[in-house]
């Protein structure tokens, strides 16, 4: 059971908008902890996505970008593509566990 | 280029040792703060421990809390790990990875990963 709630899958077909959401708790997300996005293409190490709620790292399209509202944030990938295909992961810190936390991972479909 | 190459994973019984090292190139390793993170045969990602550019802050979550120890030697660029009293649940691919540590925690570049297989 992960301490950050993700749905375990998602599908949409290509070109289609597509989001993943995040659930935390008042001592994680809702404390205003920064929320981070990893994609993990089947058999690769994870890599930053989107990190404090809505920045990409160099090289990561603009059809990826997060948000952030209460105790939850989400994903939303646009125009969606065959190689968005992989597990999507949210990252943020617990202050009650005083550990960094993951979702338990989404996986993304593409009809 | 930024690299982290993880080596040392490998078969091991439970209650053995092991130790894991992340070799870094292409940034100034000791200006960063460095991470652990597994990730079991096809479950989701777990932090495991971080370590400051000095190793004066070190902290670990509670289930290898005792077991495990994360170190450095910024003189070699290199990040290890070295876990005893290993458990099954153990078993995972470890990470390392460079952390983000201003005012807001996050983890920018990843090794490829190094399997640690516990089991008799």
């Amino acid at each position: 059971q992960s301490v950050l709630t993700q749905p375990h899958s998602v599908s949409g077909a290509p070109g289609q908008r597509v989001t993943i959401s995040c659930t935390g708790s008042s001592s994680n997300i809702g404390a205003g902890y920064d929320v981070h996005w990893y994609q993990q293409l089947p058999g690769t190490a994870p890599k930053l996505l989107i990190y404090s709620k809505n920045n990409r790292p160099s090289g990561v399209p603009d059809r990826f970008s997060g948000s952030k509202s209460g105790t939850s944030a989400s994903l939303a990938i646009t125009g969606l593509q065959a190689e968005d295909e992989a597990d999507y992961y949210c990252q943020s810190y617990d202050i009650s566990l005083s550990v960094y936390v993951f979702g338990g991972g989404t996986k993304v479909s593409v009809l | 280029e930024v690299q982290l190459v993880e080596s040392g994973g490998g078969l091991v019984q439970p209650g053995g040792s092991l130790r894991l090292s992340c070799a870094a190139s292409g940034f100034t390793f000791s200006n960063y703060w460095m991470t652990w993170v597994r990730q079991a045969p096809g479950k989701g990602l777990e932090w495991v421990a971080n370590i400051k550019q000095d190793e004066s802050e070190k902290y670990y979550v509670d289930s290898v809390k005792g077991r495990f120890t994360i170190s450095r030697d910024n003189a070699k660029n290199s990040l290890y790990l070295q876990m005893n009293s290993l458990r099954a649940e153990d078993t995972a691919v470890y990470y390392c990875a460079t952390v983000v540590a201003t005012g807001t925690w996050y983890f920018d570049y990843w090794g490829q990963g190094t399997l640690v297989t516990v089991s008799s």
